[in-house]
């Protein structure tokens, strides 16, 4: 069993939908990751998360540490906004440079 | 200088060749990171080093050779690698510890013929 679970896989939207990912994890983590990856390019870290919420422009991204999940959500939508979005974990190890552990990914369409 | 830079952009050898890639950061980052990643396929650790020391190499093959000449620069030597190593090769820094973020390069395209 992945230690990371994201879904959906796959999802297709339309301009200006609300857009929800999830994440789901069984491990203890230091912190988690909400990534994204356009085609054939390299990776942007959207944000990092131990606790609460965060909010970026139109990208939210909350996490539950109790229920080991966390959520990004994007509001009004936008075709710039498809890419593949990806959820890494670090595992507690207490502390040190640990490298990430990444659920498989969401990849998101958003249709004009 | 915020970035992470990854050179070549695009790599093509033979089975039998010897290449090396470079990632470069100025941010005074203490970790750096190698990760592989294959067509639709999550990212996948290979190596980590903590101040310039090697401290975690997740079982990467000997035809990966990884070195850390300074706290700016990460090599990845290849030697006789097989087409199976095709992939994207990314390579990551933070400052150190995980309560700091990660900054990517954009990667590393290798092919293998």
């Amino acid at each position: 069993k992945n230690e990371v679970e994201q879904s959906p896989q796959n999802l297709t939207a339309q301009e200006g939908e609300f857009i929800t990912i999830n994440c789901s994890y069984s491990v203890g983590i230091s912190a988690l990751h909400w990534l994204q990856q356009h085609p054939g390019g390299g990776i942007v870290s959207l944000f990092m998360l131990s606790s609460g919420k965060k909010k970026h422009g139109r990208l939210i991204a909350t996490i539950n540490i109790q229920e080991k999940h966390s959520s990004l959500h994007i509001t009004a939508s936008h075709p710039r906004d498809s890419a593949v979005y990806i959820c890494a974990v670090i595992m507690y190890s207490g502390g040190g440079a640990d490298g990430l552990t990444f659920g498989k990914g969401t990849h998101l369409i958003i249709q004009p | 200088d915020t970035e992470v830079t990854q050179t070549p952009k695009h790599l093509v050898m033979g089975m039998t060749n010897k290449k090396s890639l470079k990632c470069e950061q100025h941010m005074g980052h203490r970790a750096m990171y190698w990760y592989k990643q294959k067509a639709k396929k999550p990212p996948e650790l290979m190596f980590v080093y903590s101040y310039e020391k090697l401290s975690i190499n997740e079982s990467v093959p000997s035809r990966f050779s990884p070195e850390c000449p300074n706290s700016s620069l990460l090599n990845l030597h290849l030697h006789a690698l097989q087409p199976e190593d095709s992939a994207l090769y990314l390579c990551a820094s933070s400052p150190q510890g995980w309560t700091y973020g990660y900054t990517f390069g954009s990667g590393t395209r290798l092919t293998v013929v």
